[in-house]
């Protein structure tokens, strides 16, 4: 079973909508960790965000917030008037406290038109 | 800001050749990662090392070993490329706060897109 799911293949925008990219994970731990990543066309994965299971305060960047729920093991991504410069792949990841067990999701593939 | 650089962006093998897949970190960290990208998969973990000459398995570790023998080099090996090995291969690095693997943010390098022919 999957354990990050990442149901959005693919999304496409109009600049200055707004997108939320959703995430559903799976674990049995109760200390884990779960992260956003963003892959530009250039090819690295940038590191965005961390949240650990303890900590369910959503969480506001500029134009980036992030929706952590335990009771539906979420950890939703939104971007607030995108941007053509957000068009990207953005992987949604899951590392377990026990045993270092690391997951990523399929990813989600971000096209805002201009 | 930590660098992580893979030794190739590109690379093409034929099949049956040993094939070296090589990186580098700059920021004396613990923890080194190789995984491969694969369209409609996303990431997934073939071996990561906590330490100079550990190295634990990840999903996916047939077909593929590693070494390092050094901190900031981490290296991929595939004994007997095939096609089916075909891929992009993202390398990470991380560091542990309290011997926690887990819980720090993995830097990745650009990648290398390996063919096997």
């Amino acid at each position: 079973a999957q354990k990050v799911t990442q149901a959005q293949t693919e999304i496409s925008v109009v600049e200055k909508e707004d997108v939320t990219l959703d995430c559903v994970y799976e674990t049995r731990d109760t200390t884990y960790y779960l992260f956003w990543y963003k892959q530009p066309p250039s090819g690295e994965l940038v590191f965005l965000i961390r949240r650990n299971s303890f900590d369910e305060q959503n969480e506001i960047s500029g134009r980036y917030s992030w929706n952590f729920q335990k009771s539906t093991s979420s950890f939703n991504f939104t971007i607030t008037a995108s941007q053509v410069v957000d068009s990207a792949v953005y992987f949604c990841a899951l590392s377990e406290y026990t045993g270092n067990q690391f997951y990523f999701g399929t990813g989600t593939s971000l096209t805002v038109i201009p | 800001d930590v660098k992580v650089t893979q030794s190739s962006r590109y690379l093409v093998k034929r099949t049956g050749e040993k094939v070296f897949l090589e990186c580098v970190q700059d920021m004396d960290h613990e923890n080194m990662f190789w995984y491969r990208q694969d369209p409609g998969l996303g990431l997934r973990l073939i071996y990561f090392s906590y330490d100079v000459k550990m190295k634990e398995k990840g999903d996916i570790p047939e077909g593929y070993s590693v070494s390092r023998e050094k901190k900031e080099r981490f290296s991929l090996i595939l004994e007997s490329a095939s096609t089916n090995q075909t891929s992009m291969y993202l390398c990470a690095s991380s560091t542990s706060v309290r011997e926690i693997i887990s819980n720090q943010p993995q830097h990745f390098g650009d990648g290398t897109r390996l063919s096997i022919l």
